[in-house]
């Protein structure tokens, strides 16, 4: 298994260019989601879905959008790129503990993206 | 609000010595509580995880951690510390069904 994939690992854009980065798992877990990593701040939740058709916002959603028409694919949308949204990005998938909520998981290699 | 805290930037320890990283959270109902570690350029790893049972949870690379309902802690905790156990740690606590929360992540290196 690849577990879970995201492309692009760099990325480099101007500010008020759109983009989209790709998250794809093999696992078959219904929850997924997006982070942000910024030094001294840990991980913050970006936006999550627990299935297909099903998404919602985490901690700080604002900039970004997303949906989920597989189970295997979470991409995740830049709409209009300000320098605030540089940042590594880490996207995971989870199986969910008897339908319960999210439990252990599983993050990609991330994204490091700069907004000049 | 609901979180974790991480009370240490930076943990140095010597290699052979046992090591202790902090973990305090703050949430409603019964915690589901969560270590990870990232090595650098890397995403995180899962090390453990406490949702209910016994208080001591033993999980990946010979790591323990330690929840203190009273204290609302969650330490992680190693009896001796190898030089590839340097990198950074972060704790997590999942504050509604599908929305966790992470701390800042403490460093620790770990010194010949």
């Amino acid at each position: 298994n690849a577990g879970v994939t995201q492309t692009p690992k760099f990325q480099v854009l101007k500010t008020g260019q759109s983009m989209t980065l790709q998250c794809a798992q093999d696992m078959n877990h219904e929850y997924m989601s997006w982070y942000r990593q910024d030094p001294g701040m840990g991980l913050r939740l970006i936006h999550y879905s627990v299935g297909a058709g099903i998404t919602d916002q985490g901690e700080v959603p604002n900039g970004y959008n997303v949906s989920r028409s597989t189970t295997e694919d979470f991409p995740l949308r830049l709409l209009s790129a300000a320098p605030s949204q540089t940042s590594v990005y880490f996207c995971a998938s989870s199986y969910t503990s008897g339908g319960s909520g999210a439990d252990t998981q599983y993050f990609g290699p991330g994204t490091r993206l700069t907004v000049l | 609000a609901q979180s974790v805290a991480q009370p240490e930037d930076q943990v140095n320890v010597a290699e052979g010595n046992p090591l202790t990283v902090k973990c305090t959270y703050s949430v409603s109902g019964n915690p589901y509580l969560f270590w990870y570690v990232q090595y650098p350029n890397r995403g995180l790893q899962f090390l453990l995880k406490y949702i209910t049972g016994d208080n001591l949870v033993k999980g990946s690379y010979g790591f323990e951690a330690e929840f203190n309902k009273s204290q609302t802690s969650f330490h992680l905790k190693k009896p001796s510390a190898l030089v590839s156990d340097s990198a950074l740690y972060f704790c997590a606590v999942r504050v509604r069904n599908n929305d966790m929360r992470f701390g800042a992540g403490t460093r620790l290196t770990v010194k010949p």
